[in-house]
């Protein structure tokens, strides 16, 4: 079956610019998961969607990173006057049941934003 | 402190060799660890959950130790395609209101 999905896959902005990066996560699944990965790093959590509840958004490093999920299965999330060290992969990921209940993590294959 | 620490390495082995690493961890209500592979510029995939009592998956071995906060991960008869980066993962918290994070990852290399 399908597995989730970005788009795009590759982002270039220039600095200022305002970008929206989309998920298509499993169909069915409860959980919903934004991470941003540096070069050489682990992913770093952003936030987390149980249905359309954004339940935890601590990992935002800024007000300028906004993330959606209105119905509940599409996320996109969103960075505003975006900055050189906004340059990352975002990753989405999804998971059948609620964050704690130790589901396996789905992931899709990221969107690898360049800001210059 | 680092809530998830690795050793980045790399670690540079032969096949056919067995190599292993840990994984350290800081909040000690962390209650589920997991092991994901990382393959170069691709998405992390679920190599094994880590049980209380350590399990093993074919030629990989995962372990808990709670006393001392750490996982370790065990790979047998190593093959080329094992070259990865191995992220460590903790889960403390229950159900909408917990927290996952991941290790930075360790760097593995098989050589012929």
């Amino acid at each position: 079956g399908a597995g989730v999905s970005q788009s795009p896959r590759y982002k270039v902005a220039k600095r200022g610019q305002d970008v929206a990066l989309r998920c298509d996560p499993i169909s069915g699944h409860v959980s919903l998961f934004w991470y941003q990965q540096a070069l050489g790093q682990g992913p770093e959590f952003l936030t987390y969607f149980q249905n359309e509840a954004q339940l935890d958004k601590s990992g935002l490093p800024s007000d300028r990173f906004f993330a959606e999920r209105p119905e509940g299965s599409v996320s996109t999330l969103k960075i505003q006057r975006t900055q050189q060290e906004d340059s990352a992969v975002y990753l989405c990921a999804s998971s059948p049941g609620a964050a704690g209940d130790s589901y396996e993590q789905y992931f899709g294959p990221g969107t690898r934003l360049t800001v210059t | 402190r680092k809530e998830v620490e690795q050793d980045p390495g790399p670690f540079n082995v032969p096949e056919g060799a067995t190599v292993a690493f840990n994984c350290t961890y800081s909040n000690s209500a962390s209650q589920s660890f997991f092991w994901y592979r990382q393959d170069c510029r691709k998405e992390p995939k679920l190599l094994m959950s880590v049980y209380s009592s350590g399990n093993e998956d074919g030629r990989f071995t995962a372990q808990l130790n709670r006393a001392s906060q750490y996982i370790s991960l065990l790979i047998r008869d190593s093959k080329l395609s094992d070259s990865a980066t191995y992220l460590c993962v903790a889960l403390w918290g229950y159900s909408s209101a917990s927290k996952i994070i991941f290790g930075s990852g360790t760097r593995l290399s098989i050589r012929p």
